[in-house]
């Protein structure tokens, strides 16, 4: 079992759902790491969450630090919003423990 | 803006040979780590360095070694490549401070292809 497993791995929408992305980890962490991946590779941090709820623009991220589980949110999905969305738990030291990725399509 | 460059885009390299990728990073960072991405198992840390001239093993640091001579730069070095080293190459880095942590920005990726 992966210490920090998502799901789905794929998710397809139509434009303008509501979509959510769930993570789950079994490690103990200081922060919850969410990530976006396009295609060509490059990754970009999204949010950094230790508690409680973060929202930039038409993504929301939460935590329940109890029960070790994190969901990412995306309000009036988008074709551009398409990508690879990847949870990761920090542990000591800044190491990232990341989960498999969802593959995200928004149809329009 | 932070910005982590690596040396290549694509590689191809052939069995056996001796395979330096690079990543540099303009904001005096003092994480740097690497990773590697591979379909159904995600990315991995290899290597990571809090220092110049410090390293810790990752989780799958066979066949690998890397170097980190000044603070800004970064090297993964693969010994002897072999096929199962074929993959995605992430660098990334991160500044840390105590009981704070921040966000890790990624190098656009190296795709090494050995044959």
């Amino acid at each position: 079992k992966n210490e920090v497993e998502q799901s789905p791995q794929n998710l397809t929408a139509q434009e303008g759902e509501f979509i959510t992305i769930n993570c789950s980890y079994s490690v103990g962490i200081s922060a919850l790491h969410w990530l976006q991946q396009h295609p060509g590779g490059g990754i970009v941090s999204l949010f950094m969450l230790s508690s409680g709820k973060k929202k930039h623009g038409r993504l929301i991220a939460t935590i329940n630090i109890q029960e070790k589980h994190s969901s990412l949110h995306i309000t009036a999905s988008h074709p551009r919003d398409s990508a690879v969305y990847i949870c990761a738990g920090e542990t000591s030291g800044s190491r990232l423990t990341f989960g498999e990725g969802t593959q995200l399509t928004v149809n329009p | 803006d932070v910005k982590v460059t690596q040396s290549s885009r694509y590689l191809v390299k052939r069995t056996g040979e001796k395979v330096f990728l690079e990543c540099v990073q303009d904001m005096d960072h003092e994480n740097m780590f690497w990773y590697r991405q591979d379909p159904g198992l995600g990315l991995r840390l290899i290597y990571f360095s809090y220092d110049v001239k410090m390293k810790e093993k990752g989780d799958i640091p066979e066949g690998y070694s890397v170097s980190r001579e000044k603070k800004e730069r970064f090297s993964l070095i693969l010994e002897s490549a072999s096929t199962n080293q074929t993959s995605m190459y992430l660098c990334a880095s991160s500044t840390p401070r105590t009981g704070v942590t921040y966000e890790q920005y990624f190098g656009p990726g190296t795709r090494l292809t050995v044959t």
